[in-house]
Parts: structure tokens; sequence; C-alpha cells
């Protein structure tokens, strides 16, 4: 049964860069994507962007195009979400979910990772 | 994008009480719809995908139904374990796009 778990809490500084990872245990298919959601206190799900480890080719939510990079090291099974240029209203939880290449059904999900930003 | 719009935002019903979601998409989106549950300080949890297909493992008082842009979800008998937030997620088009969700509470 695949895992998903993700690095660490963090806490940045208004205009700085945040990286969190996901790395997948437990599975050796190789075809999958992951997907990133973000969800803000007290709010609903944010769908932030996929990628497809095998292909390198990933996907955006237009708002955060040019700040949000979405990786993946096929070698050790982790994706990466890079976030740039952070603001307070980035805080947020951070959650990696793991479909295969057939659906969009992400049904694993990452343990998320809490971003805060603050001065 | 396409915009997806959850009704009710938040609804209270009793134990046994068949509960009706609706969510409508702001242009057709054939049957490319993930309806989601969401326990406080939670990751979601997938129900339903493709409109009406019960993931292996949720009960069958839940079911999923509608195509185009009209989707709703119901629970035919309300548990008190199903308390939480329910999202529907449109998987049609790129960005993928979540509703505002619809938060249960069992009485």
């Amino acid at each position: 049964q695949v895992q998903l778990v993700q690095s660490g809490a963090e806490v940045k500084k208004p205009g700085s860069s945040v990286r969190v990872s996901c790395k997948a245990s437990g599975g050796t298919s190789h075809n999958y994507a992951i997907t990133w959601v973000r969800q803000a206190p007290g709010q609903g799900l944010e769908w932030m962007g996929r990628t497809i480890p095998t292909l390198g080719t990933a996907n955006y939510a237009q708002k955060f195009e040019g700040r949000v990079t979405i990786t993946a090291d096929k070698s050790t099974s982790t994706a990466y979400m890079e976030f740039s240029n952070l603001r307070s209203d980035d805080t947020a939880v951070y959650y990696c979910a793991r479909s295969t290449l057939a659906s969009y059904n992400m049904a694993v999900w990452g343990n998320g990772t809490t971003v805060t930003v603050s001065s | 994008a396409i915009q997806l719009t959850q009704s009710p935002s938040s609804l209270s019903a009793s134990a046994g009480d068949r509960v009706t979601i609706t969510c409508r998409a702001s242009q057709a989106i054939s049957s490319h719809l993930i309806w989601y549950q969401q326990k406080p300080g939670k990751a979601p949890k997938l129900l339903i995908s493709l409109a009406s297909i019960l993931q292996s493992g949720v009960p069958s008082r839940f079911s999923g139904s509608g195509s185009g842009t009209d989707f709703t979800l119901t629970i035919s008998s309300l548990q008190p374990e199903d308390f939480g937030t329910y999202y529907c997620l449109q998987v049609h088009d790129y960005p993928l796009t979540f509703g505002g969700g619809t938060k249960v509470e069992v009485k």
C-alpha cells in the first residue's frame, strides 16, 4: 500500500521561498501523477498543480503560475513543490496526493505540511 | 476556469436522515466529477469518482449522480461518523477546481 510522507512544518518570512517534499513508499509503480492541493486556515481546498514524473511535465493553476514549481525525482520517488515570493496569505496546509495516470482519482494523500508565512 | 458551486454551504441533520449535496459546474463537464470527504485536521478521503462510482471501502449509503453541469452526492441514512466537509472536484479540464465545500453536522 502506497503511503506519502511529507516534510515537516515550515515558518517563512514574506518574500522568501519554501520547498515541500512528498516521498512515496510501499509502491512499485511509476505510472502515477502527483497533485498539490492547499488549504488556508478555515478555508476550502485549492488545487495548485499536477505533475507526471515519468514525463517531467506539470500543469498549474493560473493563480500560482510563476511562483510555484512542481517537480519529481523518480529515483527517490519524491515529489517537490517549491513556492517563491511567499505572502502572508500563502499560510496554509499543503497536501500532496497521488493518482494513477489513467484517472485523476487522488486516492492516496500525504499527511500535510503547514507553511506559515509571517514577519 | 470551470467554477463549481456547492449547496448548501452547511447543513445540520439527524442520524438516519437522507442528505443531499449539490454541485453545479459553470460549464458541461460530462461525468468528470469526484467527491471527497474531509474531517477536521485530516487529508481528504476519496468517496466517489466519475460522478457515481463508489470507491472501495466507502459505505453504500453514499451515492453520486449527475452529468453535464448538475451533480448530487446523497447520504441515504446519515450516520454520526459522516460529519465533516464534503467537496466536489472537476477533472474535466485544467485547471482542476474544487467546489467551496459543504459542512455536514450530525445533530
